[in-house]
């Protein structure tokens, strides 16, 4: 089984929709994180979670919000969704060990579609 | 600020070739260095990564050497192989943040 799942993989909605994507993990990482790919631009982080009480604004955090309901769980939100917010989504996890490198695992990705 | 930059893609190569693919970096302080790689379909999986000056990061035949006084990190591979399609990416961390470079596509013809 993967260590960082996404849901739902694909999605197609329509503007001024409210949107969920989710993402859990079983690697028991306190770090989780949300990023947006386009093409050209690479990946860009929207927002991180470093535990269930703590959240912080990335990078492109305007028109979203996110939930850590658990260790394991981090959700991305859009209020309300337009067309510029199409985009493949990742969400990914890190221990956060300061001795570490702190690498960054990723989950298969959320394809979102805004029309 | 804190920053990646690699060659814009895509790269086309022949089986066997050699291959390099440029990073540079700006960062403040002493990053962390890593490449990850996207296959089709897929997220990204580190590759190597590297954590301190003159060191090398190696994986699957890839290589990459840690320069601090040119601030790079290239990827190499000596032979690629069809399996080697993918996108790469370059990236860093420096404190509690990562920065990733906007990938670099490389497709391996037979």
């Amino acid at each position: 089984d993967a260590d960082v799942t996404q849901t739902p993989r694909n999605r197609i909605t329509k503007t001024g929709k409210r949107i969920m994507l989710e993402c859990s993990q079983t690697k028991g990482h306190d770090r989780m994180y949300w990023y947006r790919q386009d093409p050209g631009l690479g990946l860009r982080l929207i927002y991180y979670s470093f535990d269930v009480k703590d959240i912080n604004k990335g990078e492109i955090s305007d028109g979203y919000s996110v939930s850590r309901q658990a260790q394991a769980k981090f959700s991305l939100s859009l209020e309300s969704a337009i067309p510029n917010q199409t985009a493949l989504y990742f969400c990914a996890t890190s221990d956060g060990t300061p001795s570490s490198t702190d690498t960054q695992y990723f989950g298969p990705g959320t394809r979102l579609t805004v029309l | 600020g804190d920053s990646v930059t690699q060659m814009e893609g895509p790269v086309t190569l022949s089986e066997e070739a050699f291959l390099t693919i440029n990073c540079t970096y700006t960062a403040t302080g002493y990053p962390s260095l890593f490449w990850y790689v996207q296959y089709p379909g897929e997220g990204l999986q580190l590759l190597l990564k590297a954590t301190k000056a003159d060191d090398k990061g190696s994986n699957k035949g890839f290589e990459a050497t840690y320069r601090k006084e040119t601030t790079s990190f290239h990827l190499e591979k000596g032979s690629v192989q069809v399996s080697d399609s993918a996108v790469y990416f370059c990236a860093l961390r420096m404190g509690n943040q990562f920065y990733f470079g906007t990938g670099t596509s490389l497709t391996v013809i037979p």
